[in-house]
Formats: C-alpha cells, structure tokens, sequence
C-alpha cells in the first residue's frame, strides 16, 4: 500500500501559468480532501469530494479547481497562478462514515512556489 | 461551525521534562478531537484521536490527551520529551460523523522545540 501520493513534489511557477496537482490514494477511500497549508495558518480546506464525480468547495476555493474523474485520483488546478498561492498542498483521503474510521490520511504535499 | 485554538505557536521544553501542547475547540456537535504530528519537510500524520467513550486516549510514541467536554479543551501531553519530538503539531476538529464530508478544522499549529 503507497498510501496518498501527490505529484509533484515541488514546483516553481511564473505568475499567470498554469497547473495541476495530482493526487492518488490506493485505499479505495470515498472521500478526499485538498488543504493548503501557510506560516501560522495551520492547514485550510480548499476542495473536498465525497465521491466520483462530486466535488464541493472548502474554506478557501477562489483560484482553484478540481476534479475527480476516478474514485483514487483528486486532481488540483490552478488555471492562472498568483504569489498568493505559494503554498504547501497536501491531499487526504478517508473512508466514508459509515466504515467507522475517522481519519483522514495525508500525502506527503506538493511545495508550490510562484514567482 | 467548528473551530480549534491552539496557545502557544512556540514551546520550548528540555529533554525529559513534561511536554503539554494546549487546544481548545468549539463545536455545535460533538466533536471528534484528532492530534497530528508534522515533522519537518514532511505530512502529517495522526498521533491520537478521540471520538466516543474513554476521554482519557492514547496516542503513539507516548503521547496522551484529554477530553474535557466542561473546558472544550484537548490537550495533548507527554511525561517525558525526548529530542525525536521536535516537530509542529496540530490539533483538529471535526463534526463527527453528522456534518458533511467529516470536514477537518485545524488550528495554526505548535512548533515543539526540545534542547538538551
């Protein structure tokens, strides 16, 4: 079991670029999560999916999109990247409530630099 | 809506003294607690969790927290700090199993340092 993986591991971008964040989970959890994480900020939700197909916004989802095309894969896109999403990225998964396991599990993040 | 103080950004303790991370939290529901660890350049992973029944859980490489539902609080403890639990450490809450997605919100984290 790998576990979350994210990919990439790390990533400079010039303002105004694009990208996408991969996240894969091979625990057949329904659902995953992407946070970002800043200095003094803790981590904060950005998109979560309960479900192929489903997505829902977070707590701070403006300049982001996702998708979840596959029950094991939660991709993150910025379409038009700014300074202010220089960031830590993790992606987490979990089982869905009925299976009585409450946590959820992270990858080891994408460090995202935007110049 | 849910929410989670962490005081103290920084505590500085000595190997072998008490180690105690302070959280306190609100929910409309009863919560699930979660303490998660952060060691440098890498993701977090869980350290304990509360959810039902005992209030006293705990967690990995020694560490313990309460529940106290009186003082919404869950603070995390160690008897004894070694240099290896030099790391940031965060508490999170979520709304148990009644809120949607079993959303977690995390506080700003304590960076734990351990000198000799």
């Amino acid at each position: 079991n790998a576990g979350v993986t994210q990919t990439p591991k790390f990533r400079v971008l010039k303002t105004g670029q694009s990208m996408t964040l991969l996240c894969a989970q091979d625990m057949n959890h329904e659902y995953m999560y992407w946070y970002r994480q800043d200095p003094g900020m803790g981590l904060r939700l950005i998109h979560y999916s309960v479900g192929e197909g489903t997505t829902a916004k977070g707590e701070v989802p403006d300049g982001y999109n996702v998708s979840r095309l596959k029950k094991q894969n939660f991709l993150l896109g910025l379409e038009s990247a700014a300074p202010s999403q220089t960031s830590v990225y993790f992606c987490a998964s979990r089982p869905a409530l009925d299976r009585a396991i409450h946590e959820q599990f992270f990858g080891p993040g994408t460090r995202l630099t935007v110049l | 809506a849910q929410s989670v103080t962490q005081l103290g950004s920084h505590v500085s303790v000595s190997e072998g003294a008490l180690v105690l991370l302070r959280c306190n939290y609100s929910s409309s529901v009863p919560p699930y607690l979660f303490w998660y660890v952060q060691y440098p350049n890498q993701g977090l992973q869980l350290l304990l969790k509360y959810t039902t029944g005992a209030t006293l859980v705990k967690g990995i490489n020694g560490f313990e927290a309460e529940f106290k539902k009186s003082e919404t609080s869950f603070h995390l403890t160690k008897p004894s700090a070694h240099m290896s639990d030099a790391a940031e450490y965060f508490c999170a809450v979520s709304e148990g199993d009644t809120g949607t997605a079993s959303k977690l919100t995390f506080g700003t984290g304590t960076r734990l340092q351990v000198t000799l």
